[in-house]
């Protein structure tokens, strides 16, 4: 069965700065996707940024960056120039590749809160 | 058009009642899934079917009955309620093979 761990509960952030959540998984599986989800205080579920394992290049969404390190199972998300609408829980997810039903295993989430 | 819609969006209820929730996708996706999330906010998978078979059951009380009528639609019956039943869930839909799911709006379900 695969973890995955945040070790932040809460986290916050000046508007205009950068800001780094970090995750950290534990799986024996090979092939993979890892994900950063946002839900803001509507509690609608979006995705920010995806990275497949077998990649070893990181992911960028705009402002949003990832730090993948598969050997030390690390998958951190960097937000640059924090704006006040990035505010929201984030949930680092993992899912194993082309497995039916490809369920999401979540972490327990980071709240962000971004002050003006 | 809304790509994942659940009904209803709130649902306050008492213990011992039978609900359901209704969960519709219009993407053409043949896998769907329901989440629950409590009150820490902590995401976990409840069932996943693929075109309307059981894929997953994870360790849910058989109080808990979904239901697909056809490849849409996942419907999430609840008998007995219990106040640990209080959560929000959310269904999601994905094509299988396909790495992004995409989510409903939830239903918070508040048991007294």
């Amino acid at each position: 069965a695969q973890t995955v761990t945040q070790s932040q509960p809460e986290m916050s952030v000046q508007e205009a700065e950068t800001v780094t959540l970090s995750c950290t998984y534990d799986t024996s599986e090979n092939n993979y996707y890892l994900f950063w989800y946002k839900q803001p205080p509507s509690r609608q579920m979006i995705l920010v940024i995806r990275q497949e394992a077998y990649k070893q290049q990181n992911a960028t969404e705009n402002r949003f960056s990832v730090n993948f390190q598969k050997a030390a199972k690390s998958f951190s998300l960097k937000i640059s120039d924090s704006q006040l609408g990035d505010t929201a829980m984030y949930f680092c997810a993992f899912m194993k590749r082309w497995n039916a039903g490809n369920m999401l295993t979540f972490g327990g989430g980071t709240r962000l809160m971004v002050k003006p | 058009d809304t790509a994942v819609s659940q009904t209803p969006k709130y649902l306050v209820t008492q213990m011992g009642n039978d609900k359901s929730i209704k969960c519709e996708q219009n993407l053409g996706h043949d896998t769907m899934y329901w989440y629950k999330q409590d009150s820490k906010k902590f995401l976990k998978i409840m069932f996943s079917y693929n075109n309307k078979e059981l894929i997953i059951n994870e360790t849910v009380p058989n109080r808990f009955s979904p239901k697909s009528p056809d490849k849409a639609h996942l419907n999430l019956h609840i008998n007995s309620l219990e106040l640990g039943d209080s959560a929000v869930y959310f269904c999601a839909s994905s094509q299988a093979g396909a790495y992004e799911q995409y989510f409903g709006p939830g239903t918070r379900l508040t048991v007294t």
